[in-house]
């Protein structure tokens, strides 16, 4: 059964840095893009990056470059998300999801699997 | 960047009713690279179709994608109470992904 389980909320002041994780297990983690999602309060779903973690190649959307760092360690099957200085904007709901594809035009651009969400409040 | 502009914004509908939800892409999406997931409070979102009409594992029947180019509809036929919740696509074009900004179906 493929899983993505996530780490545990967490409650930070501005400034901060963070690092949240995103663990996959019943599939091979090497060879499946892995994206984050950011959900604000009451708001709709955007899409901050993904990550290839057999080679590491990694993409941002523009609205995320610069402010969070993707990164995967493929020998324990995990991704991160990470943040050097957070903000009181960064409060959300971050989910991880695998892509059903290869990033390419050949298709298979979706997320058919998601962890169970990231809670990040930061607030001083 | 592709954007997609989904309506109505809500969708206020009674158990039993048909739902018909929009998704407008800003330019031509290729069909394979459009996808609609739900979510339900409290909850990740779900995949229900992929590649503009192909159902997802486990989707029941009701729910059905139809479109191409610029425009595409999620289609519930007949309302389930478990199925109001928040409905959104999502595209991939320019190795960029994007989601629509979601539509609530609603119990009227």
């Amino acid at each position: 059964e493929v899983q993505l389980v996530q780490s545990g909320a967490e409650v930070k002041k501005p400034g901060e840095s963070l690092r949240i994780s995103c663990k996959g297990s019943g599939y091979s983690f090497s060879n499946y893009w892995i994206g984050w999602v950011r959900q604000m309060p009451g708001k709709g779903l955007e899409w901050m990056g993904i990550i290839y973690p057999g080679d590491s190649d990694t993409r941002y959307s523009p609205s995320f470059q610069g402010q969070v760092a993707i990164s995967a360690d493929k020998s324990i099957s995990t991704a991160y998300l990470q943040w050097s200085s957070l903000k009181a904007s960064d409060t959300a709901m971050y989910y991880c999801a695998r892509l059903a594809g290869s990033f390419s035009w050949n298709g298979g651009n979706y997320f058919d699997y998601w962890g169970q969400g990231t809670l990040v409040t930061v607030s001083s | 960047e592709i954007v997609l502009t989904q309506s109505p914004g809500t969708l206020s509908l009674s158990p039993g009713e048909r739902a018909t939800l929009s998704c407008r892409a800003s330019q031509s999406v290729s069909s394979s690279s459009l996808a609609w997931y739900q979510q339900k409070p409290g909850q990740a979102p779900r995949l229900l179709i992929y590649g503009a009409s192909s159902r997802a594992t486990a989707i029941p029947d009701r729910f059905s994608g139809s479109g191409s180019g610029t425009d595409f509809t999620l289609t519930i036929s007949r309302l389930e109470p478990e199925d109001f919740a928040v409905y959104y696509c999502q595209q991939y074009g320019s190795s960029l992904l994007t989601f629509g900004g979601g539509t609530k179906v609603e119990i009227k």
